[in-house]
């Protein structure tokens, strides 16, 4: 499984766009990017995904680079629930379905 | 839909006793993972069932088991408990390949 790399830490003001990058420069071309989020003592929120197109959901934007080798996270209005622990992972492989490799994580703290 | 629902919630066991704790996942999803959760080693992989046949182990040793029932519930075993199994430990279901993991929100477990 590729690694990634994450800023340990980074703060947003309330009501701008967080924006959290990865960088994923050993991703294979079947493995997807993955984003989870979590909130002290509560699991792993899943976020968002995607293999090589921009994604869009309700929660987040993500922007994975021509080369797939780096992606971006965008809360597009960050508010302070989204203070969390923000994971990073690439996944792929059909046998590796449930085991997802987690790395530190980068802690978004999101200001008044 | 219900999410993942683990019990108990908390627990707390003395050194060298066996634990036991549930997971049910999302009504139709047949993956069902385990991970362990501390502050010094973060989110591991424990292993993943899928079709009660276990599809994958994580780095753990033989005192950590699990089983998946017909119905897709699962259960983890530890036995011989040591102070260092002291954990979140979370339990999430997927319904195939490259869908979503889904996070309980995890049995806390104190070894005293």
């Amino acid at each position: 499984d590729a690694k990634t790399t994450q800023p340990p830490s980074m703060d947003c003001a309330e009501g701008r766009a967080a924006n959290l990058p990865c960088n994923h420069s050993t991703i294979s071309g079947n493995e997807y990017v993955y984003w989870y989020r979590q909130i002290h003592s509560q699991g792993p929120q899943y976020i968002i995904h995607g293999l090589k197109n921009n994604e869009t959901n309700e929660m987040a934007s993500l922007i994975i680079t021509e080369d797939r080798k780096s992606s971006t996270l965008i809360l597009p209005h960050a508010t302070l629930r989204d203070t969390a622990v923000y994971y990073c992972i690439v996944r792929g492989g059909s046998s590796n379905t449930g085991k997802l490799i987690f790395g530190q994580g980068t802690t978004l703290q999101v200001k008044p | 839909k219900a999410g993942v629902t683990q019990t108990p919630r908390y627990l707390i066991k003395t050194r060298g006793q066996q634990v036991t704790l549930s997971c049910s996942p999302i009504s139709g999803h047949r993956s069902v993972s385990w991970y362990q959760q501390t502050p010094g080693q973060g989110l591991q992989f424990l292993f993943e069932y899928f079709s009660e046949t276990q599809r994958n182990k994580g780095n753990f040793p033989g005192r950590f088991s699990g089983r998946q029932f017909s119905n897709s519930r699962s259960e983890m075993n530890v036995s011989t408990l040591e102070l260092g199994d002291s954990a979140l430990y979370l339990c999430a279901s997927s319904w195939e390949y490259n869908s979503p993991l889904h996070f309980g929100n995890g049995t806390r477990l104190t070894v005293t």
